[in-house]
């Protein structure tokens, strides 16, 4: 399958503070990425989708000003946590879909391990 | 919105048990895929299943899509201690983007 890295895996940062993800497929080209975020044994929160060259698509509930996306190209989206709170402490995913050239598969990152002091 | 729901949220099994996950769409599903995720890990794509009633195998998993594309099964005959992890169900229901609406997930323990 298709591999997409992510960086940093892991980042401690104080309160108030700006933390920047990056998303990068490294194998094909992903018109859309999506960004997750993953409490302990909880389930994947779609915070929104990141389309190439446009505005992103943020789900109900999720500050776009505080969680900033940007999609520059076709193989690189990033995400920042502006003005970081403890409460932003999470582990944060992305992935990347083959759609509309595949069958719609999503392929994760390995994913950023986000601690707010 | 839609919702996706998705029993047990825990399994603990001996070894050489079967085991089955189960989904529930809110929704009438475009394709379901199904996602597995190892501890400490990030989540890989098994499947997708599209077609109603479709059923699908690999190895020792099968895979079920009901008649009215709102539920699904994955079930795990004679579990080995490397099934362990999470196993996500993801419906789509269309829209241009393909975004995936994802089960609370199954995490499944083998004791040896």
């Amino acid at each position: 399958g298709a591999v997409v890295s992510q960086h940093p895996s892991r980042v401690i940062c104080k309160s108030g503070t700006s933390v920047k993800i990056e998303c990068r497929s490294l194998d094909f080209q992903a018109t859309t990425m999506f960004w997750y975020r993953q409490f302990p044994k909880q389930s994947l929160m779609l915070m929104a989708t990141s389309n190439e060259g446009s505005k992103a698509t943020y789900e109900q509930g999720v500050e776009k000003d505080k969680f900033l996306i940007n999609h520059a190209s076709l193989t690189l989206s990033t995400l920042t946590v502006t003005s970081a709170h403890p409460e932003d402490s999470s582990f944060y995913i992305c992935s990347a879909s083959d759609w509309p050239s595949g069958r719609g598969e999503q392929f994760f990152g390995p994913g950023t391990r986000l601690t707010v002091l | 919105g839609q919702q996706v729901m998705q029993i047990p949220q825990y399994q603990h099994v001996q070894e050489g048990e079967d085991f089955t996950t189960y989904c529930n769409s809110s929704t009438t599903l475009s394709n379901i895929q199904w996602y597995k995720q190892r501890p400490g890990g990030h989540p890989v794509f098994l499947i997708q299943l599209v077609k109603s009633g479709e059923v699908k195998k690999q190895k020792r998993l099968t895979f079920q899509f009901g008649e009215a594309k709102k539920n699904s099964s994955l079930h795990i005959t004679a579990t080995q201690t490397t099934d362990v992890g999470t196993y996500f169900c993801a419906g789509h229901s269309g829209g241009s983007n393909y975004k995936l609406t994802f089960g609370k997930g199954t995490l499944l323990t083998v004791n040896p």
